[in-house]
C-alpha cells in the first residue's frame, strides 16, 4: 500500500461548485500535513498547511483526521483558476515529506 | 530574492553522457531536495540534504550522486544517464534542518530527456 494515496481524478466541475478531495496515509506517527497546488510543467507551490484544528483560507477549508488517517481539502465556489493538480504531502519527525500522485481539478464554464 | 533557481531548464543526453544539474537558493534555508516527477507517479525524493555537509539517500537514489557545495548550493550528478532517467527534477528548500513543520520551496524545474 502507498503511504500516501489520492484519487488522480480528473475532476469535472462547473465554475461555482464546490468540490472536496481527500488524501489517505499509512504512517501513524506522521506529523505535518499539507496540500501543494502545481501547475502543468510548473513547481509545486505549497497552498495551505493542514492542522489538527482544521484551517480555512478563503475558499480553501482543509481538515485532518487522524483517527481515520485522511486529510481533506474543500474549495468553495470554484473558478477557472482553480484548475490545476493538488498534491497530499504528509511528513514524519524528521521531515522526510511523502507526495501523493496528486488529484486533478479541472473546472470548466 | 530569486528564492530556488535551477540549471539548465531542459537538456537532452545521450545514453552514457554524464551531466550535473545545479541548484541553488538565496533564502538561507538549512535543508536541500532533490526529487524527480514522472507522469503519474508523483514527485519521488533521490536525495536530500539537512544541512551544509551532510547528505542522504531518499526514496530513488541510485544512478545518482549529490554534492552539498555550500549553504546555498545543492547539485545532482547523473554519472552515466540512461532512459530510464527521462524525468523533471526538481530540487526544493526549507528553512529548518532536521525537524520542524515549515514547508518546502520548489524550483521551476529542469526537463531531462535521456535518449
Amino acid at each position: 500500500r502507498k503511504e500516501v494515496e489520492q484519487d488522480p481524478g480528473p475532476f469535472n466541475v462547473p465554475e461555482g461548485a464546490t468540490v472536496a478531495f481527500n488524501c489517505t496515509y499509512s504512517n501513524s506517527a506522521s506529523q505535518s500535513f499539507f496540500w501543494y497546488r502545481q501547475d502543468c510543467r510548473k513547481e509545486p507551490k505549497l497552498l495551505m498547511s493542514v492542522y489538527s484544528s482544521g484551517n480555512e483560507d478563503g475558499r480553501f477549508t482543509a481538515q485532518l483526521n487522524r483517527a481515520s488517517q485522511y486529510i481533506s481539502l474543500l474549495i468553495r465556489d470554484s473558478k477557472l483558476s482553480d484548475s490545476a493538480t493538488y498534491l497530499c504531502v504528509v511528513t514524519g519527525g524528521s521531515y522526510i515529506p511523502t507526495f501523493g500522485r496528486g488529484t486533478s481539478l479541472i473546472v470548466h464554464p | 530574492n530569486a528564492g530556488v533557481t535551477q540549471t539548465p531548464k531542459f537538456q537532452v543526453l545521450k545514453t552514457g553522457q554524464s551531466m550535473t544539474l545545479q541548484c541553488a537558493q538565496d533564502m538561507n534555508h538549512n535543508s536541500m531536495y532533490w526529487y524527480r516527477q514522472d507522469p503519474g507517479m508523483g514527485l519521488r525524493l533521490i536525495y536530500y540534504s539537512a544541512s551544509e555537509g551532510t547528505t542522504d539517500k531518499g526514496e530513488v537514489p541510485n544512478g545518482y550522486n549529490v554534492s552539498r557545495l555550500n549553504k546555498r548550493e545543492f547539485s545532482l550528478r547523473l554519472e552515466s544517464a540512461a532512459p530510464s532517467q527521462t524525468s523533471v527534477y526538481f530540487c526544493a528548500s526549507r528553512p529548518r534542518g532536521e525537524g520542524g513543520t515549515d514547508t518546502q520551496y520548489f524550483g521551476p524545474g529542469t526537463r531531462l530527456t535521456v535518449l
